[in-house]
């Protein structure tokens, strides 16, 4: 069974703080891996990640995935209150190409 | 393009009663796919379509059944709802093949009394 598994589950910090939520993974015939961000209504994509050691960025969201260790990092430098929200990790696997996702970490940036 | 659309946006049930949530997309997309979202628990596929003619199940398809109408639309049937059904459901729809994402729809937020 595939598995996906996120840490910390929730997380509370201030704003300008910087934040690495963690994602590891247990999949057969793994593709990628996702991130979203949710704001109270639907998924919205973040990054795909394929290749190990490649990072992706936009702004201040960057993100890591390590194909050996079976995990990805998703990093958020100098936080603003926007970047409140769940933050979900999902991994794309098999020829259906089925996400699983994780159960999500609740980030809160407190002004 | 609206993207991916569902109905109804909020529907309250009685246990036992039955009803069928709308998703459609109008982006061309061959894949399409039911998941239930239940707090701290992520989203769980329910069901999905990989291709117009073929479904399949998911995660939690249990109390659930699908219909691929057309390229564009994929409904999900409860046949008699149970409490344990109160959920937000969301459809998403791919493209199809390697490198592309999942496009959600707004959500359906089901209470089941």
């Amino acid at each position: 069974e595939d598995k996906v598994v996120q840490s910390p589950l929730s997380l509370v910090v201030h704003e300008g703080d910087t934040v690495t939520l963690n994602c590891s993974y247990e999949v057969t015939n793994f593709r990628s891996l996702l991130w979203y961000k949710q704001e109270k209504k639907a998924p919205t994509f973040l990054f795909m990640l394929t290749s190990s050691g490649i990072e992706k960025k936009s702004g201040r969201l960057s993100s890591i995935l390590d194909k050996k260790e079976l995990f990805s990092i998703l990093n958020i430098t100098a936080t603003q209150t926007g970047d409140s929200a769940i933050y979900l990790c999902a991994v794309e696997a098999g020829s259906n190409y089925k996400l699983t996702f994780g159960k999500g970490t609740l980030l809160t940036v407190n002004p | 393009n609206a993207g991916v659309t569902q109905t109804p946006k909020f529907q309250v049930l009685k246990t036992g009663q039955s009803m069928t949530l709308q998703c459609a997309q109008d982006m061309n997309h061959n894949s399409m796919y039911w998941y239930r979202q239940d707090p701290g628990m992520g989203l769980r596929l329910i069901y999905y379509s990989a291709s117009e003619g073929t479904t399949d199940k998911g995660e939690v398809p249990n109390g659930y059944n699908v219909s691929r109408l057309n390229k564009r639309e994929f409904s999900l049937r409860l046949e008699s709802a149970a409490p344990s059904q109160t959920s937000v459901y969301f459809c998403a729809s791919r493209r199809g093949g390697a490198f592309e994402t999942q496009y959600f729809g707004p959500g359906t937020r089901l209470l089941v009394l």
